[in-house]
């Protein structure tokens, strides 16, 4: 069964603080791995996309990495607008529709 | 530009009761989705369409039915609403099956 897991669940940081989420997945083979933001009463908001192991992509003060396991999320110097909750999602090769959605770290940013 | 509109933003229901869900994109894409998100389960996917005409169950179709009017709009609809059903349901839409997803606001329902 594929498996997204997320973490730490919460995360709190002083406005400067740089830290990484984590995502670790189980699946039989990985076609894509997507990272969203979602903030309070509102959709998630698409962030990256990654495709194969080694791969980085950035925007502003995040940048997201992939391994043959994980994915990280690194802030750098985050502000409180960064605060939100962050959701990684994979898709499975050879099962193009669904994407497996982990439960979301929560961050809060501190100013 | 509006993205994915859903409406409505917020419903209760009873037991039983039935209800459509609209949701509408103008990017022109051609794939659609339904997810539902409950506390600690993160986002499931509960129908999709791969492109007009085609629609698809998901992980947790039971107790929906959808249906993709046009290249624009795909709805949700509750027969026989139930308290299990009480959630959040986000539409969004792809420009295909292998490309990024686009969310709405989503439609906060509470089945009482």
């Amino acid at each position: 069964e594929d498996q997204v897991t997320q973490s730490p669940e919460a995360l709190r940081l002083q406005e400067g603080e740089s830290s990484s989420l984590n995502c670790s997945y189980t699946v039989s083979g990985l076609r894509g791995l997507f990272w969203y933001r979602q903030d309070p009463g509102k959709g998630p908001e698409f962030l990256f996309t990654l495709y194969s192991a080694g791969e980085e992509k950035e925007k502003e003060r995040l940048k997201a990495t992939l391994t043959k396991k994980e994915s990280f999320l690194h802030i750098t110097a985050p502000k409180p607008e960064d605060s939100a909750t962050y959701l990684c999602a994979v898709q499975v090769a050879g099962s193009a529709r669904q994407l497996t959605f982990g439960s979301g770290t929560q961050l809060t940013v501190l100013p | 530009n509006a993205g994915v509109t859903q409406t409505p933003k917020f419903q209760v229901l009873k037991t039983g009761q039935s209800m459509t869900l609209q949701c509408a994109q103008d990017m022109n894409h051609n794939s659609m989705y339904w997810y539902r998100q409950d506390p600690g389960m993160g986002l499931r996917l509960i129908y999709y369409s791969a492109s007009e005409g085609t629609t698809d169950k998901g992980e947790v179709p039971n107790g929906y039915n959808v249906s993709r009017l046009n290249k624009r709009e795909f709805s949700l609809r509750l027969e026989s609403a139930a308290p299990s059903q009480t959630s959040v349901y986000f539409c969004a839409s792809s420009e295909n099956l292998n490309t990024e997803a686009f969310f709405g606001q989503g439609t906060r329902l509470t089945v009482v």
